[in-house]
């Protein structure tokens, strides 16, 4: 049984970068996409991008300017940057495993708070 | 951002049947299938279906998904309190490369 365990900080100022980091125990690393998605407060569920274990990303083109997912497959995670936050950023922020665009196992969830 | 279009609420009688809708187009619902998640409030999501109708292990067969062309739908009979909840559908739309999902149903279960 996989499991996603993430952190990272939970309150940034405007302009700052939102970093996050995911670790994955149990499963095969290599076999899936690691994606990231988030979820504003009261909202639905946004798809931030995606990345396997050699590096191959997709993000979503609305995010894309802003956005790095990078892995690190010798410790098998994955991490998110987003850089130039705004308050619009605010949201819980979910990393997840990935088949077929859907995730077959969820992280806990970070509150990230983008507040001056 | 939701590609997907679903209905806000839906509201049934407990012990009746459910059924909920995700219309997409031919680049992602009508190409890919799509899936279906569960979440209640203050969790993450939970995988109902994917690709269109494989059901992962440990999920009730009252959850069963279909799709017809650019509709894809969920049917939840039995219905059940713990069945309280938002519903998702996600698909890879081609055209985009990207992962999209709708803005999600919330069912009452009266």
């Amino acid at each position: 049984q996989v499991q996603l365990q993430q952190w990272g900080a939970g309150l940034l100022k405007p302009s700052e970068t939102l970093s996050l980091t995911c670790a994955v125990y149990g499963g095969s690393f290599s076999d899936y996409y690691w994606s990231w998605i988030r979820q504003p407060p009261g909202k639905g569920l946004e798809w931030i991008g995606e990345i396997n274990h050699s590096g191959s990303t997709n993000y979503n083109p609305s995010l894309k300017s802003r956005v790095t997912i990078s892995v690190d497959s010798s410790k098998n995670q994955f991490s998110l940057k987003l850089s130039s936050v705004t308050a619009a950023d605010s949201a819980v922020y979910y990393c997840a495993r990935a088949v077929a665009a859907a995730g077959t196992d969820w992280g806990q969830g970070t509150l990230v708070t983008v507040s001056s | 951002q939701a590609g997907l279009t679903q209905p806000p609420s839906v509201s049934k009688g407990l012990r009746q049947t459910a059924t909920l809708t995700c219309t997409g187009n031919s680049n992602n619902v009508g190409n890919q299938g799509a899936a279906w998640l569960q979440q209640h409030q203050g969790h993450p999501p939970k995988l109902l279906s994917y690709r269109d109708n494989n059901r992962p292990s440990g999920i009730s067969e009252r959850f069963s998904a279909s799709r017809s062309g650019n509709t894809a739908s969920l049917t939840i009979t039995g219905l059940q309190p713990e069945d309280e909840a938002d519903y998702y559908c996600s698909a890879w739309d081609s055209s985009l490369s990207a992962w999209v999902f709708g803005g999600g149903t919330k069912l009452t279960v009266l």
